[in-house]
């Protein structure tokens, strides 16, 4: 099993540019999860899934839309970059309500200039 | 509105030594709180969790300590070693009635551990 996997790993791009980030999880589970990492704040949820078709808004979900098609994967997009969205991104997944464990991805590490 | 204050934000520590790292939250509705440890370069991954109904947890030389009363609990890295530097995020969350799953994760304590 490989877990979850995000791709790509690195990124860099120009203000106003878009691009997506994928999230794949093999492990069958209901609830996905976008997050940002940044020096001293931690991480804060932008967009969370409980289920195949269904998002919703987390901590700091603007600048950011997302689709979960299928259930393995979770995409997040960023329509028209913003250097304030240059950050550390991590997908996690978990099977469903709290105790459930969340597993998260490598991560991507996004530049914006 | 911050969920979960952890402090403090870095810690330097000998190998051998005790490291302990405090959470507080507000939301006496959580009944879930997992720590998780995180490696440079690496995504975050559960190390060790508790509930409310007990007020110590211990797997090897990774405590939790829960007050409840006191709405804080705290993780303490007992016989630190050089291994152990990474980045620790306390967490908490409601499980019973909840149908979110959503953790809300305090700012991170980053630790190191001199050889």
């Amino acid at each position: 099993n490989a877990g979850v996997t995000q791709t790509p790993k690195f990124r860099v791009l120009k203000t106003g540019q878009s691009m997506t980030l994928l999230c794949a999880q093999d492990m069958n589970h209901e609830y996905m999860y976008w997050y940002r990492q940044d020096p001293g704040m931690g991480l804060r949820l932008i967009h969370y899934s409980v289920g195949e078709g269904t998002t919703a808004k987390g901590e700091v979900p603007d600048g950011y839309n997302v689709s979960r098609l299928k259930k393995q994967n979770f995409l997040l997009g960023l329509e028209s970059a913003a250097p304030s969205q240059t950050s550390v991104y991590f997908c996690a997944s978990s099977q469903g309500v709290g105790l459930n464990e969340q597993f998260f991805g490598p991560g991507t590490r996004l530049t914006v200039l | 509105q911050q969920q979960v204050k952890q402090s403090p934000q870095s810690l330097i520590v000998q190998k051998g030594g005790i490291s302990i790292i405090n959470c507080a939250y507000e939301n006496t509705a959580f009944d879930y709180f997992p720590w998780y440890q995180q490696f440079p370069g690496k995504g975050p991954a559960l190390l060790i969790a508790i509930r409310p109904d007990v007020s110590e947890k211990k797997e090897g030389r990774f405590t939790i300590s829960f007050n409840k009363s006191a709405k804080q609990f705290s993780l303490h890295i007992m016989d630190s070693q050089p291994g152990d530097s990474a980045t620790y995020f306390c967490a908490a969350t409601r499980d019973r009635g909840s149908t979110l799953g959503r953790l809300y994760f305090g700012r991170g304590t980053q630790l190191t551990v001199w050889p």
